[in-house]
């Protein structure tokens, strides 16, 4: 199994939802990333886990808010989102950070309203 | 720190005709290089790595890159592309070891195959 995949693929919310994404893989992968990426632009890095500690927070605000219940998941959690977060959220792993491995799931297509 | 730079944002080529998409590369440390395929609406598939070894490196998709030191490029190849390579593509650098620092990705190129 060399998936990541990432629910749901589609989520429209509004601004006073709360909502998650999930990611998940088994490939016994301990990195793991979110991206942020808006439409024709490339992937920004959000956070990453490294054996289930956040590791780099790339100064995104707390509206977004990640969690590594174990080593195989990783969710964000969405609160009072503002329609400029609609984007694609991108999920990746690798086995230890290594950018040689990096796998990336299809991906959540996020609509705020 | 390493940065990337794609020098074309937009590249239409007819079907069956050779294509180049450009990306230069700036760091004060070894490298390992990528090149990242994405379709509309779904992730990042990668195509082909340069860790070491041979300067030429072939992937999937009949794509090929050359890694230059001198010239500091990855330039991505492929001799005759069909409609279904139609997608944005990302050059994307890092440290070599990786060591944790995150991939540094291009701009993108929007490449675009004309029947």
């Amino acid at each position: 199994d060399t998936e990541v995949t990432q629910t749901p693929k589609h989520l429209v919310m509004g601004m006073t939802n709360k909502k998650s994404l999930k990611c998940e893989q088994h490939m016994g992968h301990r990195a793991m990333y979110w991206y942020k990426q808006k439409a024709k632009k490339p992937p920004e890095l959000m956070f990453v886990y490294s054996y289930e500690k956040l590791s780099i927070n790339e100064s995104v605000p707390s509206r977004f808010s990640p969690e590594c219940p174990n080593s195989s998941l990783l969710n964000l959690h969405l609160h009072a989102l503002q329609p400029e977060d609609s984007a694609l959220y991108l999920c990746a792993s690798s086995r230890q950070g290594d950018n040689e491995k990096l796998f990336f799931g299809s991906g959540t297509q996020l609509s705020v309203l | 720190a390493q940065s990337v730079t794609q020098l074309d944002s937009q590249v239409p080529v007819f079907e069956e005709a050779p294509v180049e998409l450009r990306c230069n590369y700036s760091s004060s440390v070894s490298v390992y290089l990528f090149w990242y395929v994405q379709y509309p609406n779904q992730g990042l598939q990668l195509l082909l790595k340069y860790l070491s070894g041979s300067t030429l490196v072939k992937g999937i998709n009949g794509f090929e890159a050359e890694f230059n030191k001198s010239q500091t490029s990855f330039h991505l190849r492929k001799p005759s592309v069909h409609i279904s390579d139609t997608a944005e593509y990302f050059c994307a650098v890092s440290a070599a070891p990786s060591g944790n620092t995150p991939l540094v990705f291009g701009k993108g190129t929007r490449l675009s195959v004309i029947a």
